[in-house]
């Protein structure tokens, strides 16, 4: 398992604050992601970053942000929460490697809007 | 755009039942194909991958075959155990520069006793 923590494992929180989600790696891999999970959709691409300081959308990008600054951290930052952003959020990642395209997933981070 | 589309749930079955969850794709190229699974409280764990057609991913049990004529990447088991009830999601790796990956909405399965 590539180690993967996230923090908090659980937030609530209420409409209009921001808030900042954080993936943190060992792996020294080069890619990283941002999921959220919802019932009935699967999991849908937010953000990803492939190097430090390099970062793309992803399929429902509006309404976050993110920032890569090292390589073993990712942020998410919700700029001003809305209750269609309560979700369980995934943090993922990808090595380098031209012949391995699997991700490897953290534990999730919980989050309701109020 | 890429897209995977697998079977509602929950599928409830008997332990030692057969198993099948199907799961069909539509994407441009050659996409690399993954099962993952969710435990109750926890991440994703990659569970079987196959990346070019015909290859057959297994692990613990469960097989799924790359099948480029049918677009298709069913899971199946022989013999299901209670450990095995959770969420299944079918995956794909397009050809995007991000090498990110589209999910299917995911299956439960539930196993009784």
């Amino acid at each position: 398992d590539a180690g993967i923590t996230q923090s908090p494992r659980h937030k609530v929180t209420e409409t209009g604050t921001p808030v900042t989600l954080r993936c943190h790696q060992t792996e020294n891999h080069r890619y990283m992601y941002w999921y959220r999970q919802d019932p009935g959709h699967g999991l849908r691409l937010i953000h990803y970053s492939y190097g430090v300081k390099d970062t793309d959308k992803g399929e429902v990008s509006d309404g976050y942000s993110v920032s890569r600054s090292k390589t073993e951290d990712f942020l998410l930052t919700l700029e001003s929460a809305t209750s269609s952003q309560t979700s369980v959020y995934f943090c993922a990642t990808k090595g380098g490697n031209q012949g391995s395209n699997e991700q490897y997933f953290g534990p999730g981070t919980r989050l309701t809007v109020t | 755009g890429d897209s995977v589309t697998q079977m509602e749930g929950p599928v409830t079955l008997s332990e030692e039942a057969f198993l099948t969850i199907n799961c069909t794709y539509t994407a441009t190229g050659y996409p690399s194909l993954f099962w993952y699974v969710q435990y109750p409280g926890e991440g994703l764990q990659l569970l079987l991958k196959a990346t070019k057609a015909d290859d057959k991913g297994s692990n613990k049990g469960f097989e799924a075959t790359y099948r480029k004529e049918t677009t298709s990447f069913h899971l199946e088991k022989g013999s299901v155990q209670v450990s095995d009830s959770a969420v299944y999601f079918c995956a794909l790796s397009g050809s995007n520069a991000g090498n990110m990956l589209t999910f299917g909405g995911g299956t439960r399965l539930m196993v009784k006793p």
